[in-house]
């Protein structure tokens, strides 16, 4: 499986501001994916990163709140926008596999968010 | 319905029994379906999948798969204290989508007593 590596691993941050994630992998990938996982919930898929084009989002997340960036085939970035205590969650990305078959999906360590 | 279900638990089992953990899907037309580990604090990590109806076997572990009944199992034999952990069942939906987009049932909490 690919090696994915987030940035930053946790953060605590104030109402209103702003986070980054960044989300590097050791090989190029077509897709990657951006899940929300609250505490104590699954995870929930927020978009689907492609590069060259732009996110596809699922229901319920919007691009003004979570912006995502795709450079290049191996990183990506999700921004947490105006936050509220409500995005507290563990934010990961992850890879479709490459051995096996491209519908498993391999995650990254995840980012834990505090909001205060 | 929700589109991927499992009991949430928490699911107790002595150290060396059997842990049966279970999972139902929406879509009859699904074709593969995972089983992911997460230990607390931790991110998910893939440790079943299977794509044709009937047990697959990798070490302890045993998947199960019935899509007239559109269920899926996972059995744990020989139960360790270090297997306690919550297991989430995924499900690509729609399957053949061009996305993979990935459905997870909200987990079962699994304790393994010593």
């Amino acid at each position: 499986s690919a090696v994915i590596s987030q940035k930053p691993s946790r953060d605590i941050c104030q109402r209103g501001t702003s986070l980054t994630i960044q989300c590097q992998v050791d090989s190029q990938v077509t897709m990657m994916f951006w899940y929300r996982q609250q505490p104590g919930q699954s995870l929930t898929l927020i978009a689907t990163a492609n590069q060259g084009s732009e996110a596809t989002y699922e229901s319920g997340f919007v691009i003004d709140k979570f912006p995502i960036s795709r450079p290049n085939l191996t990183f990506s970035t999700l921004t947490v926008s105006n936050m509220s205590p409500e995005d507290s969650s563990i934010y990961l990305c992850s890879v479709p596999g490459l051995a096996f078959s491209t519908d498993t999906q391999y995650f990254g360590p995840g980012t834990r968010l505090t909001v205060l | 319905q929700k589109e991927v279900e499992q009991n949430s638990g928490p699911l107790s089992v002595p150290e060396g029994a059997i842990a049966s953990l279970n999972c139902t899907y929406s879509d009859r037309g699904s074709q593969s379906f995972f089983w992911y580990r997460q230990y607390s604090g931790k991110s998910p990590e893939l440790i079943m999948f299977i794509y044709s109806n009937g047990d697959k076997e990798d070490g302890r572990f045993t998947a199960q798969l019935n899509k007239a009944s559109q269920y899926v199992s996972l059995l744990i034999r020989d139960s360790q204290p270090s297997d306690s952990a919550t297991y989430l069942c995924a499900v690509p939906l729609p399957y053949g989508g061009a996305t993979n987009k990935l459905i997870f049932g909200t987990g079962t909490l699994l304790a393994v007593q010593p």
